[in-house]
């Protein structure tokens, strides 16, 4: 079967830096996404990522090591309003999108 | 703005009664998904079309039919609501990519459907 894995909850304090990691097992690979969705609101994109690597964009980074079927998501200098949930959703080869039951971040002062 | 537009962000229904939720895209996307968000489980698929008046049923059809008559919306029907179906339901579009692939999606805002 098709699965991706998250953690179901993190912690981590304002101005620090937290990696949110989702490992994947899919019927192939056609790219990774990550959105973020805030409590009540709707999900937003954020990356995606479809080679190996770090792609960076602001405060936010994305990895991907499809060999390893790992990504992550990098979050610096912290702020409050980056409390939301972190999904993580792969594409496979029927290009149908698979989505982790995703991470909710809890960020403390 | 790019926008999807759902047609009603809460709604109370009683087991039995029919359910129509709208959404209007206004960004000419091919593609629209309608997704169930329940907690400790992921987006779940119900239906999703890639063309007008084209629909594939998604991981869980059962007990939900669409209709896309038009390429901006895409309606999802619950025949005879039941209790299992309170759920959050969210609309999604995109582009298409590759043919039937996808790219970013863009979200509605969400129906959160309460059936008693």
């Amino acid at each position: 079967g098709q699965n991706i894995d998250q953690p179901t909850e993190m912690t981590a304090t304002e101005g620090a830096i937290v990696q949110i990691n989702c490992t994947y097992q899919t019927s192939g690979f056609n790219g990774l996404f990550w959105y973020q969705q805030h409590a009540g609101e709707a999900p937003t994109f954020l990356s995606y990522n479809v080679l190996d690597g770090l792609e960076e964009k602001g405060r936010f980074s994305s990895f991907l090591s499809r060999s390893k079927g790992y990504s992550y998501l990098l979050l610096k200098e912290l702020q409050m309003k980056d409390s939301a949930s972190y999904l993580c959703a792969v594409l496979d080869s029927n290009y149908q999108l698979i989505w982790g039951a995703g991470t909710k971040l809890i960020i403390k002062p | 703005d790019v926008k999807v537009t759902q047609s009603s962000r809460y709604l109370v229904k009683r087991t039995g009664e029919k359910v129509f939720l709208e959404c209007v895209q206004d960004m000419d996307h091919e593609n629209m998904f309608w997704y169930r968000q329940d907690p400790g489980l992921g987006l779940r698929l119900i239906y999703f079309s890639y063309d007008v008046k084209m629909k594939e049923k998604g991981d869980i059809p059962e007990g939900y039919s669409v209709s896309r008559e038009k390429k901006e919306r895409f309606s999802l029907i619950l025949e005879s609501a039941s209790t299992n179906q309170t759920s959050m339901y969210l609309c999604a579009s995109s582009f298409a990519l590759a043919g039937r692939g996808t790219g970013e999606l863009f979200f509605g805002e969400g129906s959160r459907l309460t059936v008693l």
